[in-house]
């Protein structure tokens, strides 16, 4: 069965460094979506990407943060420079579209983000 | 905007006993439901959906949820359960118009106790 993957599982980095978080959603879907846990919070929104073009995104998501697709199959969070707040675990969702039809999003496994 | 509520924190069950968590949401339009599972060092999965029709959905692995709309509530049951079943459970609802963010609650750690 197609699954959105996710790489690196656990980055560690020092604040103020740069990260690029990678995902690959599955192959047919045409929705992608990141989305971040802090740890003990709820699963919080980022920003939403169809068509090479972001499609919402949240307030969480300020100048710090971008998404790229750079070919195909890759989809990147990236954080230009870290906080400490941005500790947490970052999901990556793909669905392969459909308006107001099925609507899932599957889930990577995530990529737990330390930032020292 | 849209929220979602889960009242219960942390479940601890036995195995055999009947489940129920309740979710809440608030949201002006036709929505969207779900209730996803994380088990142990797992991804979310989904367990079970509502866009339309029969309010009483059936997931897999044993769960239902009834969608109420007069309530806005959307609950997980399971008559019976395992303890597999020991996970966290979000509830979440987008909008109807499809292909819209998830708005998550804050989950309910299950435990279940052999």
């Amino acid at each position: 069965e197609p699954e959105v993957t996710q790489t690196p599982s656990h980055q560690v980095t020092q604040m103020g460094q740069e990260v690029i978080l990678r995902c690959v959603p599955i192959s047919n879907h045409l929705y992608f979506y990141w989305y971040r846990q802090i740890l003990g919070q709820k699963v919080e929104f980022l920003v939403s990407f169809y068509n090479n073009e972001i499609s919402e995104k949240s307030e969480i998501f300020d100048d710090q943060f971008s998404v790229e697709r750079p070919d195909g199959s890759n989809f990147t969070l990236k954080i230009r420079s870290t906080k400490l707040e941005d500790s947490a675990m970052y999901f990556c969702a793909s669905d392969r579209g459909g308006r107001g039809g099925v609507n899932e999003q599957f889930f990577g496994p995530g990529t737990r983000l330390t930032v020292l | 905007a849209q929220s979602v509520s889960q009242h219960n924190h942390h479940v601890i069950l036995s195995e055999a006993a009947s489940l129920e968590l309740g979710c809440n949401y608030s949201y002006g339009g036709t929505v969207n439901l779900f209730w996803y599972v994380q088990y142990p060092g797992q991804h979310l999965q989904l367990l079970l959906k509502y866009f339309s029709g029969d309010p009483l959905v059936k997931g897999i692995k044993g769960f239902e949820a009834e969608f109420i709309k007069s309530k806005f509530s959307f609950n997980l049951r399971k008559p019976s359960v395992q303890w597999s079943d020991t996970a966290e459970y979000f509830c979440a609802v987008t909008s109807n118009f499809g292909n819209e963010k998830l708005t998550f609650g804050t989950g309910t750690r299950l435990t279940i106790i052999p």
